[in-house]
């Protein structure tokens, strides 16, 4: 079965605090994606990738950045936790040439 | 500017009645639609997708209707089940090739009463 892993559900981390998601994924996407979910505001993007070492700015990118050095991982990072980065973190993925895409479990980011 | 809209944020069912969930998306470059559902605590998962060369999709219980000149689709699931509580995510993109994105609507919380 396919798989797009997030390697934490929950995590809390302290204001200023510099913070890296990370999502590996087993399918040998070229694709990936980091969304964010809040209450009222659905998925936001905050970056993508299409290949290794390619990035590009979702809706929301301000306030992090992102890594993709091999295919498999993609990761984010919040260069300086705000509390309003507060929120639940979802990475996808998605083969070239595919219409959908397989999200991982999500990770639920509390800033304090 | 929203470009998927999904002005309904809740729907409540009664279990074995058809529940109805509605999306308008304005971007007319659109050509393929897709519905996801996500539990809490758990990642959206595919349920069901429309071309735009098609006006009905079914899946079992599921079905997804195509009114590209109203620019609106909806998601039957008939019957519904207390299991189909969630929230659900309308979702659109346009072209094909290698590289794009989905946008998203702000989703729908369904619940289905027993």
């Amino acid at each position: 079965d396919v798989k797009v892993t997030q390697s934490s559900r929950y995590l809390v981390k302290r204001t200023g605090e510099k913070v890296f998601l990370e999502c590996v994924q087993d399918m040998d996407h070229e694709n990936m994606f980091w969304y964010r979910q809040d209450p009222g505001l659905g998925l936001r993007l905050i970056y993508f990738s299409y290949d290794v070492k390619m990035k590009e700015k979702g809706d929301i990118p301000e306030g992090y950045s992102v890594s993709r050095e091999k295919k498999e991982r993609f990761s984010l990072i919040l260069e300086s936790a705000s509390t309003n980065q507060t929120s639940m973190y979802l990475c996808a993925s998605r083969a070239a040439g595919n219409y959908g895409y397989t999200f991982g479990s999500g990770t639920r980011l509390t800033v304090v | 500017d929203q470009q998927v809209k999904q002005n309904s944020p809740s729907l409540s069912v009664q279990e074995g009645r058809i529940s109805i969930l509605n999306c308008d998306y304005t971007n007319s470059m659109f050509d393929y639609f897709l519905w996801y559902k996500k539990y809490p605590a758990e990642g959206p998962t595919f349920l069901i997708s429309i071309s735009s060369i098609k006006d009905k999709n079914e899946d079992g219980r599921f079905t997804v209707f195509l009114n590209k000149s109203a620019k609106h689709l909806s998601l039957h699931i008939v019957p519904s089940q207390p299991g189909d509580s969630a929230v659900y995510f309308c979702a659109a993109t346009k072209g094909g090739g290698s590289n794009y994105k989905l946008t998203f609507g702000k989703g729908t919380l369904l619940t289905v009463n027993p």
